[in-house]
């Protein structure tokens, strides 16, 4: 059985890029969630995904955004990259955003912006 | 203002002993209430959720809540140098369907 996994696992990107971070949910699990953690820090709720739509969404700027796909894989865009948005990217996976559902993460994506 | 909050720590216990992590939140209305273990570098992992005041034990893990007091815990026992880690509180807020509020992590260093 699958974890979560994501995809690649480092990336290394100027100010002013874009970048695209992917995820494949839990087998089993129907809605993706995205978390920024900067060094130190706890993870930062960004948005949720379930029935490819955007569910609920964190304080960040609309320079994040993302997708969900029909086999409910996930993905992250950031434009116009900044140094501050260099941070691990952690998907989570659950069945249902209205039950009662444990979160499962990913590896996490290690984003570096220079 | 934060909503959930950890002592940064380190917390340096000795091999063997009990490691005490706290977390205090701050809206009432949240029900589920989760500990992630964090290693360097690594993603966080689930170790224990707790839904009802009171203990839940899992191990050498036992979780404590207390609602009215707005207050989470984790004991661990038997601590050993693999515990060493952070250890991250997290909260699913009232109404927030299954969005997580973390607090920023306690580092536990377990030594010989």
């Amino acid at each position: 059985d699958a974890g979560v996994t994501q995809s690649p696992t480092h990336l290394i990107k100027t100010r002013g890029q874009q970048v695209t971070l992917r995820c494949s949910p839990k087998s089993g699990h129907d809605t993706v969630s995205w978390y920024q953690q900067a060094l130190g820090q706890g993870p930062q709720f960004i948005f949720q995904y379930y029935e490819e739509e955007e569910r609920q969404r964190g304080n960040f700027p609309d320079r994040f955004s993302g997708h969900q796909f029909p086999n409910y894989s996930s993905e992250l865009n950031v434009n116009a990259l900044l140094l501050g948005d260099s941070a691990l990217y952690l998907c989570a996976s659950s069945l249902n955003p209205s039950t009662n559902e444990k979160l499962f993460f990913g590896s996490g994506t290690q984003l570096s912006v220079l | 203002q934060k909503e959930v909050e950890q002592n940064s720590g380190p917390l340096s216990v000795p091999e063997g002993a009990i490691a005490s992590l706290n977390c205090t939140y701050s809206d009432r209305g949240s029900q589920s209430f989760f500990w992630y273990r964090q290693y360097s570098g690594k993603s966080p992992e689930l170790i224990m959720s707790i839904y009802s005041n009171g203990d839940k034990e899992d191990g050498r893990f036992t979780a404590q809540l207390n609602k009215a007091s707005q207050y989470v815990s984790l004991l661990i026992r038997d601590s050993q140098p693999s515990d060493s880690a952070t250890y991250l509180c997290a909260v699913r807020i009232s109404g927030g369907y299954n969005k997580l509020i973390f607090g920023a992590g306690t580092r536990l260093a377990v030594h010989p």
